[in-house]
């Protein structure tokens, strides 16, 4: 699977756009970008996933670059329950297999 | 909604112990992944099942561990013989056939 890498932390101010980046150069054609994230003391929790054009749901915005070499993560309007760490992971796997997380950007919303 | 559900939250053991970690999934999701989480990292995969089969095991599972999903529903997960290295913050999760799988709240054990 491709490594990606990601800012260790990020601040954002209350009521802001959280536009969280994520590097992944080395990405394969069939590789897809999923975005989960964790809140202290709480399991991982999915936000969304894209393979090549931009993805919309209610918790995210995940836009991705034309190359596919690198995304962004968009919470539109963050509030105080959005800190938490932001996981980017690539895979070629339909997702319902094993996760292979990195350390993530810790992810602070200021008030 | 009942999600995915483990048992207990935490456990302190000492060490040498044996401890048994369970897991519910949401129901009908026929996939069944266990991780282990330490401070500051993110959470590592150590196991999953499709139903009641053990698909796949990571380096990470040691001898000493050892999990089973009898039926496909439920799953254990025991530690023999705990060891301080093994204190972590275990991880469930599961999925059907789909693109994210659903985490629980994690038991955490401390070996002392």
């Amino acid at each position: 699977d491709a490594k990606t890498t990601q800012p260790t932390s990020m601040d954002c101010a209350e009521g802001r756009a959280a536009n969280l980046p994520c590097n992944h150069s080395t990405i394969s054609g069939n590789e897809y970008v999923y975005w989960y994230r964790q809140i202290h003391s709480q399991g991982p929790q999915y936000i969304i996933h894209g393979l090549k054009n931009n993805e919309t749901n209610e918790m995210a915005s995940l836009i991705i670059t034309e190359d596919r070499k690198s995304s962004t993560l968009i919470l539109p309007h963050a509030t105080l329950r959005d800190t938490a760490v932001y996981y980017c992971i690539v895979s070629n796997r339909r997702g319902d297999d094993k996760i292979i997380f990195g350390k993530g950007t810790r992810l602070h919303i200021l008030p | 909604d009942t999600g995915v559900s483990q048992d207990p939250r935490h456990k302190i053991t000492k060490r040498g112990q044996n401890v048994t970690f369970r897991c519910d999934p949401i129901s009908e999701h026929n996939r069944l992944y266990w991780y282990r989480q330490t401070l500051g990292q993110g959470p590592e995969f150590l196991t999953y099942f499709q139903n009641e089969a053990q698909l796949e095991k990571s380096r990470l599972l040691s001898d000493r561990f050892s999990a089973e999903r009898p039926k496909g529903s439920f799953s254990t997960l025991e530690i023999q013989r705990t060891e301080q290295g093994d204190s972590a913050m275990y991880l469930c999760a599961s999925s059907v056939q789909a693109y994210e799988q659903y985490f629980g709240p994690g038991t955490r054990l401390t070996v002392t």
